[in-house]
């Protein structure tokens, strides 16, 4: 069973930098799992921050981006903001037409 | 413009059935995957399963395979998530999504999501 890992939580000062990362319970996350990367406020619908490791879905400011960091994908937040404090969850693609989600990191900003 | 509309909150026994929709407008509906996501109270996001609409075909999570049953009805641009004896344990926000799966560019990913249906099944 494969499981997509992220931190529980993390927080990070207004104007701060944070980097939160999504990794796998066996083996490392590269592009070949095409990470994407979704934003939730409580009682909102997910929204797309970033797809196939680092393109920003439309509209999605530019403060936000994904990478891959050592063994896992990173989505990174410059500048933080008040409105960024949500629930964030990466997805894996693990091919043949199956994705798997991470347990979500909560951000607080503060 | 791309919409999901999803339908209203269920309130429901454990053992009935029940099946909840989402109707996209704005695209060519059998063109895209669309797929379903669970969120169970205070919990994290799970992935249910996807379906082609131009063709019906249908992929499961594993752990959702057999337990509940994806469909769509192009005629209506709409997909479905049906039960056949729901339990306590379905409680949650169902929510859809209009996916990107394309191996040729090499995209693949959640890119619209509807508003979500809360269903809760209680005795």
């Amino acid at each position: 069973q494969t499981v997509v890992t992220q931190e529980p939580s993390f927080s990070v000062s207004p104007g701060g930098t944070v980097t939160l990362t999504c990794g796998l319970s066996s083996g490392s996350v590269s592009t070949a799992y095409h990470p994407s990367w979704y934003q939730q406020t409580p009682g909102q619908a997910p929204r797309t921050l970033i797809y196939s490791t680092n393109s920003r879905s439309s509209g999605v400011p530019a403060r936000f981006s994904g990478s891959i960091l050592g063994n896992k994908a990173a989505l990174t937040i410059t500048g933080a903001q008040a409105d960024d404090e949500s629930d964030y969850y990466c997805v894996l693609y693990m091919g043949s037409g199956i994705w798997v989600f991470g347990g979500g990191t909560k951000l607080t900003v503060l | 413009e791309v919409h999901l509309v999803q339908s209203g909150a269920e309130v429901k026994k454990p053992g009935e059935s029940l099946r909840i929709s989402c109707k996209g407008s704005g695209y060519t509906f059998t063109n895209y995957w669309i797929g379903w996501v669970r969120q169970v109270p205070g919990k994290g996001l799970e992935w249910m399963g996807i379906i082609y609409p131009g063709q019906s075909d249908i992929t499961y999570s594993p752990s959702f395979q057999g337990l509940v049953t994806i469909s769509a009805d192009k005629s209506i641009n709409t997909a479905y998530l049906q039960w056949s004896s729901l339990k306590a344990s379905d409680t949650a926000i169902y929510y859809c999504a209009r996916h990107v799966r394309d191996d040729f560019s090499l995209n693949y990913y959640f890119q619209y999501w509807g508003q979500g249906t809360q269903v809760t099944v209680s005795s």
